[in-house]
């Protein structure tokens, strides 16, 4: 109940693409949904999160859009950069609990 | 704003010594305080949550004994891995959080090898 899972493991997108990661949860009482951001050797970096009461979010280049019936949430890079190339995170949290985080997307984005 | 900082970023140490990490948020104060632990290509585990002034709350499987954990003021926590052995060579990180956001600031980690 407290999984996050998330897909795909690794991701290769051309520099200028889409980048979609997938996340799903099982537990209805999560309330709080960040992505995080990881380079190597560093910690990870909040990049968006969202709240189930709307459906998407849009910051930047990064969307996150949420599926609530479907407990599903995913993240959309828009015109994906080299610079882009970390892993990245899915988490949740219900209330004030501690977050789950998903297992982590190495995201490469060729040049 | 809400800026964490870890020290050392990184250590070497011989196995049986103890080792301290320390975890400062910078310009908030934070009621609770966070550390995981992350081996390679993995995702964070929890290790252990900590209020300000109160024990550390330890996830299942991790060793109390071992990983002490010290949160004494709002902008502070500890980190000492006693009687450390390869085993427990991993990245270290910590993160803090508001009492009124589920939001994490996470610091940028300390990478412990024992040798």
């Amino acid at each position: 109940q407290q999984q996050v899972k998330q897909s795909p493991q690794s991701l290769i997108v051309q520099k200028g693409g889409i980048s979609i990661i997938n996340c799903a949860y099982e537990n209805t009482a999560f309330d709080y949904f960040p992505w995080y951001q990881q380079f190597p050797g560093k910690g990870p970096a909040l990049l968006i999160a969202i709240r189930p009461d709307v459906s998407e979010k849009k910051e930047g280049r990064f969307t996150i859009s949420f599926n609530k019936s479907a407990k599903q949430f995913s993240l959309h890079i828009m015109d994906s950069q080299p610079g882009d190339s970390a892993t990245y995170f899915c988490a949740a949290s219900a209330g004030y609990s501690t977050l789950t985080f998903g297992k982590g997307t190495m995201l490469l984005v060729s040049p | 704003g809400a800026v964490v900082s870890q020290h050392p970023s990184w250590v070497i140490c011989k196995s049986g010594t103890s080792v301290k990490i320390e975890c400062r948020s910078l310009d908030f104060q934070a009621t609770t305080m966070f550390w995981y632990r992350q081996f390679p290509k993995q995702s964070l585990m929890l290790m252990a949550t900590s209020n300000e002034g109160s024990k550390a709350t330890y996830e299942q499987g991790v060793e109390k004994d071992k990983f002490l954990i010290n949160h004494a003021s709002l902008t502070l926590s500890t980190l000492t891995v006693t009687s450390a052995h390869p085993e427990d060579s991993s990245f270290y990180i910590c993160s803090a959080s508001l009492r009124t956001l589920n939001e994490q600031f996470f610091g940028p980690g300390t990478r412990l090898t024992v040798l």
